[in-house]
């Protein structure tokens, strides 16, 4: 079974440019999560979708940030324009249906350096 | 709002001893669930173990075991008869049963295993 796949793996871009990541998840799996991770720090979640509809997008910087999963499969999560503290790994997760407890599978993420 | 905190910024262990990682957590939630995810280098974030709060009996994964105490909120992790594969960063994680599956990270702990 295919995991949840990225890209790109690694970003450098300088402040005030854009920036997308691109995420699939595991066939199937109707709830999907963006996550970002700054360096030595857990990861903390940006938006969480079920199907092609936001769930949680509370602790999106929505003056920056933005996302969408058009169709309820792939998803993309833009950034413009950077700042230098959105330096960080951006992980994608997804799992088969929202409830806790359920296992929830990670990407290898998205290292994002912004100089 | 729920809270998970590692105080263990660092552990390190010898290769076939047993080393402890401790985690404490808030909440105000009777349902819950918590969890251990390994972070490789590679950053992607696999799930060591998982405990359901309604369920008395520690969990268990092979080498892998919790200590939950429910009234003090703790959730430690031991790993028995450590490898050199197990070094990584450790993240103690939350999800509430309302949450709809989102995880709640703690900062994490860095394992280092010595030959």
């Amino acid at each position: 079974e295919a995991g949840v796949a990225q890209s790109p793996r690694y970003k450098i871009i300088e402040k005030r440019q854009s920036v997308a990541f691109w995420c699939n998840p595991i066939s199937g799996h109707a709830t999907l999560y963006w996550y970002q991770q700054i360096l030595g720090q857990g990861p903390k979640l940006l938006i969480q979708f079920q199907n092609n509809g936001v769930v949680d997008d509370s602790q999106l910087p929505k003056d920056r940030f933005s996302a969408e999963r058009l169709k309820g499969v792939d998803s993309t999560l833009k950034i413009q324009p950077a700042k230098l503290e959105d330096s960080a790994v951006y992980l994608c997760a997804s799992s088969l249906v929202m409830r806790s407890g359920n296992t929830i599978y990670f990407g290898e993420g998205s290292w994002l350096t912004v100089v | 709002a729920q809270t998970v905190t590692q105080s263990q910024p660092e552990m390190s262990v010898q290769e076939a001893e047993t080393v402890t990682l401790s985690c404490t957590y808030d909440t105000s939630e009777s349902d819950y669930y918590l969890f251990w995810y390994k972070q490789p280098p590679s950053r992607q974030m696999i799930l060591v173990i998982r405990q359901e709060a309604y369920k008395q009996q520690n969990a268990t994964e092979n080498r892998f075991s919790v200590n939950f105490q429910k009234a003090a909120k703790s959730f430690s992790l031991k790993i028995s008869d450590s490898q050199l594969g197990d070094a990584a960063m450790y993240f103690c994680a939350y999800a509430g049963g309302t949450s709809y599956g989102k995880l709640t990270f703690g900062q994490g702990t860095i394992l280092t295993v010595h030959p």
